[in-house]
């Protein structure tokens, strides 16, 4: 399985903008980038994932590198409730059978402070 | 629309005890999966199922079963309860867009 390099912490001051990286060297050419991130005990929640092209959608922006081995999830002004942890994962855009499952790794601790 | 339930969110099991972990999908979604998460952990694939009477193993599955007898329900098996399968279970459910949506988890603690 394609993995990923997150750093395990980052903090970030509320209202300011948070930009949380992911390395991805194997990365390969069907790979989509997902990001998901889980709030303190609650399961996790989609955030946003990207093939090539940088995303926006309403909870955050996606930042790919031209060569696609690293990428930024970005969030634009952090509130307290954005406190969580974010997943990086890779997953094979043909999504059949076990390549579309999610692998989860230990992914990036935010913490915001008011 | 209540997306993934699962039943129930905290239970108490005695070593050598059998429980059924209930997941519940209400989206019409043909891929189904289980994991769980250890303290401080990411989560890992148990079981996972791409449509009603199609499962398959993850990464850890030992000691675990599952079934898929309808679309919605994904139920998962611990026949034999040790003090290693404590955790915290996700049930989860994807459709042909490709964002999982996943339950609030059951606590399981073996003693």
């Amino acid at each position: 399985d394609a993995k990923t390099t997150q750093p395990n912490s980052m903090e970030s001051n509320e209202e300011e903008p948070v930009h949380l990286p992911c390395n991805h060297s194997t990365i390969s050419g069907t790979d989509y980038i997902h990001w998901y991130r889980q709030l303190p005990s609650q399961g996790p929640e989609y955030v946003i994932h990207g093939l090539t092209s940088n995303v926006n959608n309403r909870m955050a922006s996606l930042a790919i590198a031209e060569d696609r081995k690293s990428s930024t999830l970005i969030l634009h002004r952090a509130t307290l409730r954005d406190a969580a942890v974010y997943y990086c994962i890779l997953r094979d855009s043909l999504g059949g059978g076990s390549q579309g499952n999610l692998i989860f790794g230990k992914g990036t601790k935010l913490s915001v402070k008011p | 629309n209540a997306g993934v339930t699962q039943t129930p969110k905290f239970r108490i099991l005695k070593i050598g005890q059998s429980m059924t972990l209930q997941c519940t999908q209400d989206m019409n979604h043909n891929y189904m999966y289980w994991y769980r998460q250890d303290p401080g952990m990411g989560l890992k694939l148990i079981y996972y199922s791409v449509g009603a009477g199609i499962t398959d193993k993850g990464e850890v599955p030992n000691g675990y079963n599952v079934s898929r007898s309808t679309t919605e329900d994904f139920p998962l098996r611990l026949e034999l309860a040790a003090p290693s399968q404590t955790s915290v279970y996700f049930c989860a459910s994807r459709g042909p867009l490709y964002g999982y949506t996943f339950g609030s988890g059951t606590r399981l603690t073996v003693v």
